[in-house]
């Protein structure tokens, strides 16, 4: 069993519906990383949160310390959304040596 | 800089040979750290600087893997005698904020391929 487990492993959508992405961690501290990572590679930090909820224009990122489980929502998704997403959480206090996730590939169909 | 500059974007290299992938930082950010993504891969942890030393050694798989920052800002991974296996996409990621609790918002890089043939 991975550490950190996220599901599904695959969503395909339609232009504006809305998304959500999950994590379950059973490691780490309670903070929780959501990355992007485009087609070309490139990776973005969404969010880094530790507590409650997050918002970011269209996304959403909440978290459940007890239950060590995170949710990403994206609403009325677009196709730029396409991409994969990624939860890590770090290991200890102090840095940032996380364990990812092994993603959510997201593709949104105009 | 604006961001994580990483180079090469690309490194073609033959089997045996070594290879230096450099990462600049953001000014002012304390941490670094050096992630790989293997193909079809999850990204794994390496190495943690902070500052210029690295607490966190963890992650290199094998003794050819090394890594040095200098000045607080460039960092060099270094991998001798490479092998077909050592082909990835190596990430560099800088944060400002480490030892907070959780550290702080990580900034990539664009990553620098390796292909090792």
């Amino acid at each position: 069993k991975n550490e950190v487990e996220q599901s599904p492993q695959n969503l395909t959508a339609q232009e504006g519906e809305f998304i959500t992405i999950n994590c379950s961690y059973s490691v780490g501290i309670s903070a929780l990383h959501w990355l992007q990572q485009h087609p070309g590679g490139g990776i973005v930090s969404l969010f880094m949160l530790s507590s409650g909820k997050k918002k970011h224009g269209r996304l959403i990122a909440t978290i459940n310390i007890q239950e060590k489980h995170s949710s990403l929502h994206i609403t009325a998704s677009h196709p730029r959304d396409s991409a994969v997403y990624i939860c890590a959480v770090p290991i200890n206090f102090g840095n940032e040596k996380l364990t990812f996730g092994t993603g959510t590939r997201l593709t949104i169909i105009p | 800089g604006a961001g994580v500059s990483q180079s090469p974007s690309n490194k073609v290299t033959e089997k045996g040979k070594d290879v230096e992938l450099r990462c600049d930082p953001i000014s002012g950010h304390t941490a670094l750290y050096w992630y790989r993504q293997s193909l079809g891969q999850g990204l794994e942890f390496l190495i943690y600087f902070q500052g210029n030393s690295a607490p966190d050694k963890s992650g290199l798989p094998s003794d050819r893997f090394s890594a040095e920052r200098t000045g607080g800002s460039v960092s060099t991974l270094t991998i001798q005698r490479t092998q077909q296996e050592d082909s990835a996409v190596y990430l560099c990621a800088s944060s400002k904020l480490p030892g907070q609790g959780f550290g702080g918002e990580l900034f990539f890089g664009e990553g620098s391929r390796l292909t090792v043939l």
